[in-house]
């Protein structure tokens, strides 16, 4: 198995600008979930789905944010516009089911840099 | 809230040493808890986990044991290695009455381990 995978890796961009981050989760998989890592604030969850459909988004930050998942095997996670205070490694992370002993599989993270 | 603490880092050692990674917990149910293991420029790899009070999780010489009297999970490992060097996440996942997960992670702050020759 691939594992989950992201893209890109890093991004640099510039204030104002759109961004948009990838996954795709493992095949098979019914939840996948967007984690945010700062030294700050250490990792947040963002959101998560299950089945495609957003379950919980109380960690998205603020209407800059928004994510999608149009099918079973894409995710993006949108910034618009960025700012330099959502500089921060960005995790997305799948797991199979609700069962408790589930294991969440995460990503290489994308690293992205708003100046 | 449900939340998560560690203990501050970073934790220096040299190789051949015991390792203590304190974790305590607090939530409003009953949680499944985990540790994962960050290696510099890697994504958060699962280490082990513990579903229910006594029980023991282990890999790669690493333990934790779910105590539920005292609401931890201590990391321990006998002998360090240099590539044990990582940032160490404790974690929970809370499960309802059911059986069944909400799903969420909560996360500690994360210790930072380096191990030296």
């Amino acid at each position: 198995d691939a594992g989950v995978i992201q893209s890109p890796r890093h991004e640099v961009t510039e204030m104002g600008q759109e961004v948009t981050l990838r996954c795709k989760p493992i095949s098979g998989h019914d939840y996948l979930f967007w984690y945010r890592q700062t030294m700050m604030r250490g990792l947040e969850l963002l959101i998560y789905f299950n089945n495609n459909v957003p379950i919980d988004d109380s960690g998205m930050p603020e209407d800059r944010f928004s994510a999608k998942m149009p099918n079973a095997s894409f995710s993006t996670l949108k910034i618009q516009p960025s700012e330099p205070r959502d500089s921060a490694v960005y995790f997305c992370a799948s797991s199979r089911d609700r069962a408790s002993t589930d294991t969440q599989y995460f990503g290489p993270g994308t690293r992205l840099t708003v100046l | 809230g449900d939340s998560v603490t560690q203990m501050e880092g970073p934790v220096t050692l040299s190789e051949e040493a015991f390792l203590t990674i304190n974790c305590t917990y607090t939530a409003t149910g009953y949680p499944s808890l985990f540790w994962y293991v960050q290696y510099p420029g890697e994504g958060l790899q699962l280490l082990l986990k513990a579903t229910k009070a006594d029980d023991k999780g282990s890999n790669k010489g690493f333990e934790a044991t779910y105590r539920k009297e005292t609401t931890s999970f201590h990391l321990e490992k006998g002998s360090v290695q240099v590539s044990d060097s990582a940032v160490y996440f404790c974690a929970l996942r809370l499960i309802n009455a059911g059986g069944t997960s909400y799903g969420k992670l909560t996360f500690g702050q994360g210790t930072i381990l380096t191990v030296h020759p």
